[in-house]
């Protein structure tokens, strides 16, 4: 069973289309995360949800939206992509709000925008 | 700003051979620290954690070492293998609610045959 599962692995779109991202964990965590790494590998969080609640937001652009329809799902929304936006999309998630808590990462989803 | 580095980009080593991967991280006030491995086309995968008051914690084949006096981080890899070949990250965090964790630049381990 994969613990932290997104989809879809792969997407190339075109500048100016809007995309989502899923992301489901099986783990009872009640914190699930986003992260973006980009073409240097450098991990960069960008939102956390604790139980559907958001708690951490990275000035990240309003283009994107996160969606916690319960706590064992975190979706990202993006709106207008840009060239910039290409990158691997993690999905990842702990058992709570407090640093100290394993972060369990989903394969990553590489966005292509063209 | 706070944040955490590595200090080579890339390592090669000889099959068999010990490895050390080394961080320095800036931020005193962090007190949880984690080494991550990713494989080509994966998520980053947990390899051990150490807290602020350790200063050294043994896993299978891997040693993390803490030294909080210059703000260091090492892991060691005994008897290195070709399926550790990966990216690495040492990452860091403060314990407490709605703490995160900040990820240093990945180095990459080349295991040579």
């Amino acid at each position: 069973d994969t613990a932290v599962s997104q989809t879809p692995k792969y997407l190339v779109t075109q500048m100016g289309n809007d995309k989502s991202i899923k992301c489901e964990q099986n783990l009872g965590h009640d914190t699930m995360y986003w992260y973006k790494q980009d073409s240097k590998k450098f991990l960069k969080i960008m939102f956390s949800y604790n139980n559907k609640e958001l708690i951490i937001n990275e000035t990240v652009p309003n283009r994107f939206s996160p969606k916690s329809p319960d706590k064992a799902h975190l979706n990202l929304h993006i709106n207008s992509l840009e060239l910039g936006d290409s990158a691997v999309y993690f999905c990842a998630s702990s058992q709570d709000r407090n640093s100290g808590n394993t972060i369990y990462f989903g394969e990553g989803s590489w966005l292509t925008v063209v | 700003g706070e944040s955490v580095g590595l200090h080579l980009p890339t390592l090669s080593v000889q099959e068999g051979d010990n490895s050390i991967i080394n961080c320095a991280y800036s931020n005193s006030a962090s007190d949880y620290f984690i080494w991550y491995k990713q494989e080509s086309g994966k998520g980053p995968q947990f390899i051990i954690d150490i807290r602020s008051n350790m200063d050294k914690r043994q896993g299978q084949r891997v040693t993390v070492l803490l030294n909080k006096t210059v703000k260091h981080l090492s892991l060691q890899i005994a008897a290195t293998q070709p399926g550790d070949s990966a990216v690495y990250f040492c990452a860091e965090g403060v314990t407490g609610a709605n703490s995160k964790l900040t990820f240093g630049k990945g180095i990459t381990l080349s295991v040579r045959p």
